[in-house]
């Protein structure tokens, strides 16, 4: 069966130190991979997707990137964070053909 | 832009009630996937229901069941015989047909003993 791993669950960081968030997807091969994050309270905004290695979709412009380097591993990172970029951050895998995605257990980043 | 509208922040409902919460979204597109996600206070993620855009038929899954209305791109979400388990955040979500998938803010819903 399929799994996905995300860690670490907790992370408290201070402003201006860099982010390195990871997932990795178990049991199938070249699965669609997301980075959502989702601020208190808030829905979840698209960040990153990945529909195969070297391939990577930003949605929203900002302090975050995003890599691929293995087909079932995917990175979030940021160089210097800033506060804003708190919240509580999902990755999730799909197996592409429309099916529906599934998600790790989150992490959630407070930046002090 | 494709975009997700969930105009219900938050809803209360009684146990054993029945409750409906709302969605609505915005595609170009005539083939494409919905679901609602729920995601309890453990913010686990979980599945609820799909619904496949060609398909007529609305989705059922035991008490939960939907009303889409393509043309109005409506997908509104039915919960049946409501559950003190059921309290929760519901997310409504759209995948278009490069696999991109699009939440709505979401709905907390209580169940009230």
């Amino acid at each position: 069966s399929q799994t996905i791993h995300q860690w670490p669950a907790t992370l408290v960081q201070p402003v201006g130190s860099p982010l390195s968030l990871e997932c990795t997807v178990e049991g199938t091969s070249n699965p669609n991979l997301y980075w959502y994050r989702q601020a208190a309270g808030r829905g979840l905004q698209l960040l990153f997707y990945s529909v195969g290695i070297g391939q990577i979709s930003s949605e929203v412009p900002q302090n975050l990137s995003a890599s691929r380097p293995q087909d079932r591993q995917f990175i979030l990172s940021s160089k210097k964070l800033l506060l804003s970029d708190s919240g509580f951050y999902l990755c999730a895998w799909s197996s592409g053909l429309n099916t529906e995605a599934f998600f790790g257990q989150g992490t959630r980043l407070t930046v002090v | 832009a494709q975009t997700v509208t969930q105009s219900q922040p938050e809803m209360s409902v009684q146990e054993a009630e029945t409750v409906t919460l709302s969605c609505t979204y915005d595609t170009s597109e005539s083939n494409y996937y919905l679901f609602w996600y729920k995601q309890p206070p453990s913010r686990q993620m979980i599945l609820v229901i799909r619904q496949e855009a060609y398909k007529q038929q609305n989705a059922t899954e035991n008490r939960f069941s939907v009303n889409f209305q393509k043309a109005a791109k409506s997908f509104s979400l039915k919960i049946s015989d409501s559950q003190l388990g059921d309290t929760a955040m519901y997310f409504c979500a759209f995948m278009n047909r490069d696999d991109k998938i699009i939440f709505g803010k979401g709905t907390r819903l209580h169940i009230l003993p």
